[in-house]
């Protein structure tokens, strides 16, 4: 089965600068990568999602990057704000309607003022 | 966008006692259904799939005979815990599916406590 495994486990940065996180995957089947953003005692919120026939979506200050070939994603959030800070999991899954997603371990975010 | 429901949002219980989560699509008709567990500063742990109308497809490692997935209707799903132990205090969150959506929505979560 598909494995999502998520780099770093958490993430300390300078409000303003940025932040990255990088996840890999491993069934070469999946095709469509979504990213969490979970608050404390919430659910998780779908930020942004990149389907498998893109190399990289942006929105606003957060951008995510695919890499096919070695199997890798990525996170971006760029001039990073203090709301930013939460817990982030990347995800896969195949995209159709009965495919599940599998989580990451996820990367506790905190943005120093 | 997809609006999901989770009831009851906590429970405390009696270990040896069962309880049921309910999770519901309110706006639209869920032909999946997923159940998740997460306990504290770890991920979400997929436990099982459901389909409507037919048999839950469990994880491996998890329980079918402890953890009692129905999917009766399109806009409801039920988690039975049953005989629960302190060792299944955790958060319980579903999530849902269309037949036509690319997304799952997150229902809010059920803080469960076993004492």
């Amino acid at each position: 089965g598909e494995n999502v495994e998520q780099h770093p486990s958490t993430l300390s940065v300078q409000e303003g600068d940025s932040a990255v996180i990088k996840c890999t995957y491993s069934d070469s089947a999946s095709n469509y990568f979504p990213w969490y953003k979970q608050e404390l005692g919430k659910r998780p919120q779908l930020i942004i999602d990149i389907r498998s026939n893109v190399g990289e979506k942006k929105d606003q200050r957060i951008a995510v990057t695919l890499n096919k070939t070695a199997k890798h994603f990525s996170l971006h959030i760029t001039e990073t704000q203090p709301e930013d800070s939460a817990v982030y999991f990347c995800a896969a899954s195949l995209y159709s309607s009965a495919s599940k997603i599998i989580f990451g371990s996820g990367t506790r975010l905190s943005i120093r003022p | 966008g997809a609006v999901v429901s989770q009831h009851p949002s906590r429970v405390i219980c009696k270990s040896g006692t069962s309880v049921k989560i309910e999770c519901r699509s309110l706006d639209f008709q869920a032909t999946t259904m997923f159940w998740y567990r997460q306990f504290p500063k770890q991920s979400l742990m997929l436990m099982a799939t459901s389909n409507e109308g037919s048999k839950a497809t469990y994880e491996q490692g998890v329980e079918k005979d402890k953890f009692l997935i129905n999917h009766a209707s399109l806009t409801l799903s039920t988690l039975t815990v049953t005989s629960a132990h302190p060792e299944d205090s955790s958060f319980y969150i579903c999530s849902a599916r269309g037949a036509r959506e690319r997304d799952q929505y997150f229902g809010p979560g059920t803080r469960l406590l076993v004492l």
